[in-house]
């Protein structure tokens, strides 16, 4: 079965950097996108970034482009996060997702907390 | 950027149907997708491509989508159903992946 596994997350102050991990399993990783989406505390889904299956093309939302990268590791079935000048607007869970066929979010890791504060 | 909007909260009786609109300019010219979550828990996708259900997930679970608004339908609720209910789409005039306000459906 699929399973998304996040790490990476805690706590940082503003200006920081921190970097995220999703470990795949459960599927062949290179055939699918792969997403994050974060969700503050109490608030809803935001999209944060994609990448295709061969990380030809990487996509960002406005709150964090120029911020945060999005990478991948074929070989290792991983997925990254590499985010900079961490805000405390950043505070959230943060969830890996395998693309579906019809541009759907098909599966979710439990997420990771980061807290950006002081 | 493209707005989705979903009323905050929904109540309905156990056995009575429930239904959540997801209203965007148009959105019956996009595919609409359905996402489930429980407190603590990751989402589950519920609805994918207007109506489509993936396995595991029961036919009380049904979609639409026409004009300005995407609606999913829970039939003969239970209160298993009790949670935050998502629509998402992808936005093609600005490669953004959006998802709705949400919709915190209580079961009375």
């Amino acid at each position: 079965q699929v399973q998304l596994v996040e790490s990476g997350g805690g706590v940082v102050q503003p200006g920081g950097s921190l970097r995220l991990s999703c470990s795949a399993s459960g599927f062949t990783f290179n055939n699918y996108g792969m997403h994050w989406v974060r969700q503050a505390p109490g608030k809803g889904l935001e999209w944060v970034a994609f990448i295709r299956n061969d990380a030809s093309n990487t996509y960002y939302g406005d709150s964090v482009k120029g911020r945060f990268t999005i990478s991948r590791d074929n070989s290792k079935n991983t997925l990254f996060l590499q985010m900079n000048s961490l805000k405390p607007e950043d505070t959230a869970v943060y969830h890996c997702a395998k693309l579906g066929g019809y541009g759907d979010f098909e599966y979710w890791g439990r997420g990771t907390l980061v807290t950006v504060s002081s | 950027s493209y707005v989705l909007t979903q009323p905050p909260s929904v109540s309905v009786a156990p056995g009575k149907a429930a239904s959540i609109p997801c209203g965007g300019n148009n959105i019956g010219t996009k595919t609409v997708h359905w996402y489930q979550q429980k407190p603590g828990q990751a989402p589950v996708l519920v609805i994918y491509a207007d109506s489509g259900r993936p396995s595991g997930i029961p036919e009380r679970f049904s979609g639409s989508n026409s004009g300005n608004t995407a609606t999913l339908t829970i039939s003969r609720v239970e209160a298993g159903d009790e949670a935050d209910y998502y629509c998402q789409v992808w936005d093609s005039s600005s490669d953004h992946y959006v998802f709705g306000t949400g919709t915190k459906v209580t079961v009375l």
